[in-house]
């Protein structure tokens, strides 16, 4: 299957700093990528779905302004979490797709974010 | 989203053959439906994934009911390795991926 390479795998930050995870699709055109957080022992919860040249679409009750989406090109999309705070801490996947029902989802391998 | 509902979890025997079921009542007639299952601290992977026919792949098998409204994976022979949280999930053309609750699966040796 493809590969989707997520960077970085773990990271630990201030309280009040940003971060940036970064999200690419190393062998296929990703028109479609979904962001999600895991919290331990949940399921994954969609946080926003981003289409290649377009702003993201953001569920509800996710703050757009915290969470920045960039998806400028079909192998790179990043999710940046502003003034990160201890509550966002959590696991963050990225999964890149073609958007059509009849092909799979390729998920990174997680980005866990720790703010102290 | 269309909804899907799976048990919490399961047990199985090594070497012995999984049926992991899921209902899904209200799937439209264009929805697919996927399997991907997840190891702890890694991203979820892709298992399989069909609309009508039953569907067979190097990973499993996908059975699903001629009504379209439950469907089940098959993993042949569970190993040590299989042991994890599977999701089924409706898919519709541009629509987002949506995880449930998932099973979780468990392998004994």
């Amino acid at each position: 299957g493809a590969v989707v390479s997520q960077h970085p795998s773990r990271v630990i930050c201030k309280s009040g700093t940003s971060v940036k995870i970064e999200c690419r699709s190393l062998d296929f055109q990703a028109t479609t990528m979904f962001w999600y957080r895991q919290f331990p022992k949940q399921s994954l919860m969609l946080m926003a779905t981003s289409n290649e040249g377009s702003k993201a679409t953001y569920e509800q009750g996710v703050e757009k302004d915290k969470f920045l989406i960039n998806h400028a090109s079909l192998t790179l999309s990043t999710l940046t979490v502003t003034s990160a705070h201890p509550e966002d801490s959590s696991f963050y996947i990225c999964s890149a797709s073609s958007g059509l029902s009849n092909t799979e989802a390729f998920f990174g391998q997680g980005t866990r974010l720790t703010v102290v | 989203d269309a909804k899907t509902t799976q048990p919490n979890s399961m047990e199985s025997n090594e070497e012995e053959p999984v049926h992991l079921p899921c209902n899904h009542s209200t799937i439209s007639g264009t929805d697919y439906i996927h399997w991907y299952r997840q190891l702890p601290s890694q991203g979820p992977e892709y298992v399989i994934h069909g609309l009508t026919s039953n569907v067979n792949n190097r990973m499993a098998s996908l059975a699903i009911a001629e009504d379209r409204k439950s469907s089940t994976l098959i993993l042949h022979r569970a190993t040590l390795r299989d042991a994890a949280v599977y999701y089924c999930i409706l898919r519709a053309n541009g629509n987002k991926l949506v995880f449930g609750a998932g099973t979780i699966l468990r392998v004994k040796s």
